[in-house]
């Protein structure tokens, strides 16, 4: 079955420093994975998505991840944070077949300081 | 409208109540989803439609959840008997066709809350 773990539940960093948010993924197959975004109070939005092209994605507001098939990685980074990236981050994979089921990880909360 | 709506917003209801929650997907697209999001945690899967028809009700905890379609658009998430623990946002999701890799596009969803 398919699954994915966040490795951190929480992040804090300073404005203007990089991102990294921590996701592996557990599959019999070679996946689709995503990266969706939830503010406050609005729906869940997708920030890239990975779907056997290339295993560099780049995604809205400067985020961008690597799929990393021998680690079983898709690590989400951004050069530097900003204050408006503060928010929870879920990585995602998508079930076995042809449904568009989706199945989420824990969520990491980003927090960026001043 | 431009994205998927969900109504209402927040729901309020007494343990042991009937409720309806409404997703609205956006036009055209054939796939629709529901989710439940407990605190603190990821969505989790409930139903799966394509078209009318619902195509994977797996993740529907028991009996008292059911979810319609009549006509391949809007979709009713239907809660009988509601426990306090069925408390969470639940969220519709909606995409133009099924399958891996396609976007789905989220509603804001409803915040249940069971008194």
């Amino acid at each position: 079955a398919q699954s994915v773990t966040q490795l951190d539940s929480h992040v804090s960093v300073s404005e203007g420093t990089p991102v990294l948010l921590r996701c592996n993924y557990s599959s019999s197959y070679s996946p689709s994975l995503f990266w969706y975004v939830q503010h406050p109070n609005k729906g869940l939005q997708l920030l890239l998505k990975y779907t056997s092209a290339a295993t560099l994605v780049k995604g809205i507001n400067g985020f961008e991840a690597e799929f990393k098939k021998s680690e079983t990685s898709f690590h989400l980074t951004k050069p530097s944070a900003h204050m408006s990236d503060a928010a929870e981050y879920f990585c995602v994979v998508s079930a076995a077949g042809n449904t568009g089921k989706l199945i989420f990880g824990q969520g990491t909360t980003l927090q960026v300081k001043p | 409208g431009a994205g998927v709506s969900q109504t209402p917003s927040n729901k309020v209801t007494e343990k042991g109540k009937y409720v309806e929650l409404r997703c609205d997907p956006i036009s055209g697209h054939t796939a629709l989803y529901w989710y439940r999001q407990s605190l603190g945690q990821g969505p989790e899967f409930l139903i799966y439609f394509q078209g009318t028809g619902a195509a994977d009700d797996s993740g529907l905890p028991n009996d008292r959840f059911f979810a319609v379609r009549p006509e391949g658009s809007v979709s009713t998430l239907k809660i009988q008997r509601t426990e306090r623990g069925d408390s969470a946002v639940y969220l519709c999701a909606s995409s133009l066709l099924p399958g891996q890799g396609t976007e789905a596009f989220f509603g804001q969803g409803t915040r249940l809350t069971v008194v």
